[in-house]
């Protein structure tokens, strides 16, 4: 059974750096072609895919956000980890973890994390 | 990057109804790598379609995507009162991933 739980402080003042945590369970980055992005979603609006990691440690970023955001994994403790500088207000958001297994078929998320709210004010 | 248009804004339809929602890519989406996703209010995406056209794992077959190239399909056949939420396309094509700006189906 796969899951995925994301963490971090809910609430961050402007300037400040998020670092948020996705444990999962139910997969190995030992499994060529395992990946986990993150996505977030402001309130009321669209979805925004962010970074991800896969299983040899190759990473990728949004083009407008890579100058902010670091995706590391910790293999040990099933667990990916986002970081993103100089937070501002419109950086408020509903912030998911996702699993990609990735194949023939491309790299796509196939479950996700319930999410975690995220609100930037000082 | 790749922007994708999603339209309508909103489809307002009844049960039984049928719903076609559409995803226009502003370049070609390679290999068809086009994912379609229901979201309901407080829930997390989930997924429906991979591949432009391959149900999900559990996804029932009223549910069917087509399309390739730049123009991409969600189509309901019969509409269960389930149903009723925000539909996103995703391309993953090409880095970065790109989403559409959603597709709200609402209960006429």
């Amino acid at each position: 059974q796969v899951t995925l739980r994301e963490s971090g402080p809910a609430l961050v003042k402007p300037t400040q750096t998020l670092t948020l945590t996705c444990t999962f369970s139910g997969f190995s980055f030992s499994t060529s072609g395992m990946c986990v992005s993150w996505i977030r979603q402001p309130p009321g609006k669209a979805l925004e895919w962010l970074a991800r990691i896969d299983w040899d440690d190759d990473k990728y970023y949004s083009t407008s956000l890579k100058t902010r955001l670091t995706i590391f994994k910790d293999t040990s403790k099933n667990q990916v980890v986002l970081t993103m500088t100089n937070m501002d207000p419109v950086d408020t958001a509903t912030y998911y973890c996702t699993r990609i297994l990735g194949g023939t078929n491309g790299y796509y998320p196939d479950y996700w994390g319930q999410g975690t709210l995220v609100t930037v004010s000082s | 990057e790749i922007v994708l248009t999603q339209s309508p804004g909103t489809l307002s339809l009844s049960p039984g109804e049928r719903a076609t929602l559409s995803c226009r890519a502003s370049q070609s989406v390679s290999s068809n790598y086009l994912a379609w996703y229901q979201q309901k209010p407080g829930q997390a995406p989930r997924l429906l379609i991979y591949g432009a056209s391959s149900r999900a794992t559990g996804i029932p077959d009223r549910f069917s995507g087509s399309g390739s190239g730049t123009d991409f399909t969600l189509t309901i056949s019969r509409l269960e009162p389930e149903d009723f939420a925000v539909y996103y396309c995703h391309q993953y094509s090409r880095s970065p991933d790109t989403f559409g700006q959603g597709t709200k189906l609402e209960i006429k």
